[in-house]
């Protein structure tokens, strides 16, 4: 079974252009989370949805950062401009969710991360 | 609020035992998680609690204690690949947020 897939594995960018990341969870799982993880640092909630409906954004700098999960499925985490700050791994996860008969513990699973450097 | 504290480093010898402790403060509580996480690397799921008490897994355990906010993983019979991160995540009954703590990374010597 193919786990979550994140898109691109690094970016390298100039300040104040725009960047986005891509993740497919892993199939059936309806709760996608986007956590920014800093170097030594756990991992800080951005953004999760139910199915497509964004249920917690309230980490979401809204200012500069968007996401969407069209469908449910995919989404996509866009910054607009990029700050030097935002150099960071972005993580996507994905989980049943515990109200799911499959859930069993309903942890997260992780993709890779995308690797965002700005210059 | 949520608050999750974890020492920031710690080092042990390969084949020794190691007990990583983390302590939490949380508004609503759903499940205590731990994962490992290599350098460069994905966080993997390792143990989970809900209830007070030990779980083991092979060569690793957690424990928690609800009434004290508190849960430790054991890792027993190191090996050099246990090298990693280890990040404390509470789950809040509030919805499906998963809080982290920041992380203990482990160094195992020969």
């Amino acid at each position: 079974e193919a786990g979550v897939v994140q898109s691109p594995r690094y970016k390298i960018i100039e300040k104040k252009q725009p960047v986005a990341f891509w993740c497919n969870p892993i199939s059936g799982h309806n709760t996608l989370y986007w956590y920014l993880q800093n170097l030594g640092q756990g991992p800080e909630l951005l953004i999760r949805y139910e199915n497509e409906e964004a249920v917690d954004d309230s980490q979401l700098p809204k200012d500069r950062f968007s996401a969407e999960r069209l469908k449910g499925v995919d989404s996509t985490l866009k910054i607009q401009p990029a700050e030097l700050g935002d150099s960071a791994v972005y993580l996507c996860a994905s989980s049943f969710g515990t109200g799911h008969l499959e859930a069993n513990t309903g942890e997260l699973f992780f993709g890779e991360g995308s690797r965002l450097t700005v210059l | 609020g949520q608050n999750i504290d974890q020492p920031t480093e710690m080092t042990a010898t390969e084949g020794a035992i190691v007990q990583i402790n983390c302590t939490y403060q949380t508004s609503g509580f759903n499940g205590l998680f731990w994962y490992q996480q290599h350098a460069g690397e994905a966080p993997t799921f390792l143990s989970y609690n809900v209830l007070d008490g030990l779980e083991e897994k092979g060569r690793f355990s957690s424990f928690l204690s609800r009434s004290k906010g508190y849960s430790y993983l054991l890792l027993k019979e190191l090996q050099m690949k246990d090298s990693a991160s280890y990040l404390c995540a509470v789950r809040s009954n509030y919805g499906q947020n998963f809080v982290f703590g920041p992380g203990t990374r482990l160094s195992v010597l020969p």
